[in-house]
């Protein structure tokens, strides 16, 4: 089973000041990851898939990088709606499918 | 628009059973795999179970095969997941989710709650 960790476990961003979360694989997953935003009481959002691809209607701030074991993702200018918990998920080696256990990222 | 719609979730005593349903609409479901997920107070978000778009073939979690059965009707567009032999550590809001190739998971239900507490 592929381990995805998440760091760091919590970030706290003034709005408008660029984020930057990381995921990293404990063996390569190619470009096969993608990450989720989630929402209390909401159901978890496709954010970006193919590590690097915005899933449809995502706002551009919202970018992904990275292959292989190290991932990126990044809110350039975060907008109050942002924040939330983004959990990132890989679907190279499956199943199971594994999810990382997520960075909230907080208003500061 | 793709709408995916969970019931069935509820309060259960360990050792119990509850089945989910997934009502799917919005698209032509017998052509995508469909999955359930959970979000677990101890876990967060965890892969709980998946169907193949034409039933033909199933995967599950370890952490509830030989407990868990996911099962599909899509002359009924509906995909469902029979629980058995609840424990606690099963609490959790359960979510369908239709699988895409390439994108995974592109849509979710709103989830439905099971409680499993003595």
């Amino acid at each position: 089973e592929i381990v995805m960790t998440q760091s760091p476990a919590t970030l706290s961003v003034s709005p408008g000041e660029r984020a930057t979360l990381s995921c990293r694989a404990s063996q390569s997953v190619g470009s096969n990851l993608a990450w989720y935003q989630q929402k209390p009481g909401q159901a978890p959002r496709l954010l970006i898939y193919g590590a690097s691809s915005r899933a449809t209607g995502i706002p551009a701030r919202f970018s992904g990088s990275g292959s292989g074991t190290e991932f990126t993702l990044t809110i350039s200018s975060p907008q109050s709606e942002d924040f939330a918990v983004y959990y990132c998920q890989q679907y190279n080696n499956w199943p199971p499918f594994t999810f990382g256990p997520g960075t909230k990222v907080n208003i500061k | 628009q793709v709408q995916l719609v969970e019931s069935g979730g509820g309060v259960v005593q360990p050792g119990g059973s509850l089945r989910l349903s997934c009502s799917a609409s919005g698209f032509t479901f017998g052509s995508y795999g469909m999955h359930w997920v959970r979000h677990t107070p101890g876990k967060g978000l965890e892969w709980v179970a998946l169907i193949w778009y034409d039933g033909s073939s199933e995967g599950y979690a370890d952490s509830v095969k030989g407990r868990f059965t996911i099962s599909r009707d899509n002359s009924k567009n509906t995909v469902s997941l029979q629980m058995n032999s609840l424990r606690v550590e099963d609490t959790g809001v359960y979510y369908c989710a239709r699988f895409v190739t390439g994108l995974c998971f592109d849509s979710w239900g709103q989830g439905t709650l099971v409680t499993v507490s003595s």
